[in-house]
């Protein structure tokens, strides 16, 4: 167990529509990243958060969009959902200095139909 | 820029067998480079990490990786491969930036 948590393991949905995931770093981690894990594309990063702050972007769409929280879980937003949205979606946490280990929840699996 | 590129999408080795995982990346300035594991339904997680402490990194169940900055490779191996081993390996790099990239992974097979 990483003590990184995500909510919901599953998600199913239909084309055009919105979801969140969520997720609960480790304890004492101030640092989440949003990675898109697909048989096409491989694991792909997402974006950073550090202390409630946007720190690092990458591969994300403009459909796409997260936050950090005060009590610093982290919510991703995915709207406009397409059929090649379907992918494990995975949060992980570290303390936020580079070079840090980081420590992946165990992903949401979403489909959309 | 940074990259990491991982050769062989697929490794099949017998049990007992030496297991070598390839990696080799690109960065301009000094990297942090991890190998991390993958098991069936589950997240990540990291076998061993190089911060520029030392060039052979001892990680996790027996894996160990040799950082070779004339050859910019990042190399996992294994002496003795076990049932257990098997699952996708991702190698990733951080260097300059707080973005971490990840390889496109490999899928050890372990042959009885």
């Amino acid at each position: 167990d990483s003590g990184v948590t995500q909510t919901p393991k599953h998600l199913i949905t239909a084309t055009g529509q919105r979801v969140t995931l969520r997720c609960s770093p480790r304890s004492g981690d101030l640092s989440v990243y949003w990675y898109q894990q697909s048989l096409d594309q491989g694991l792909q990063f997402l974006i950073q958060y550090y202390n409630g702050e946007e720190r690092a972007k990458g591969n994300i769409l403009e459909r796409f969009s997260a936050q950090q929280f005060p009590d610093l879980h982290s919510e991703l937003n995915l709207s406009s959902l397409e059929l090649g949205d379907s992918a494990l979606y995975f949060c992980a946490s570290s303390a936020g200095t580079p070079g840090d280990e980081q420590f992946f929840g165990p992903g949401t699996r979403l489909t959309v139909l | 820029a940074q990259s990491v590129t991982q050769l062989g999408s697929h490794v099949s080795v017998s049990e007992g067998a030496l297991v070598l995982l390839r990696c080799n990346y690109s960065s301009s300035v000094p990297p942090y480079l991890f190998w991390y594991v993958q098991y069936p339904n589950q997240g990540l997680q990291l076998l061993l990490k190089y911060t520029s402490a030392a060039t052979l990194v001892k990680g996790i169940n027996g894996f160990e990786a040799e950082f070779k900055k004339s050859e910019t490779s990042f190399h996992l191996t294994k002496p003795s491969a076990h049932m257990s081993d098997a699952a996708e390996y991702f190698c990733a790099v951080s260097a300059g930036t707080y973005k971490y990239i990840f390889g496109t992974g490999t899928r050890l097979k372990v042959l009885a």
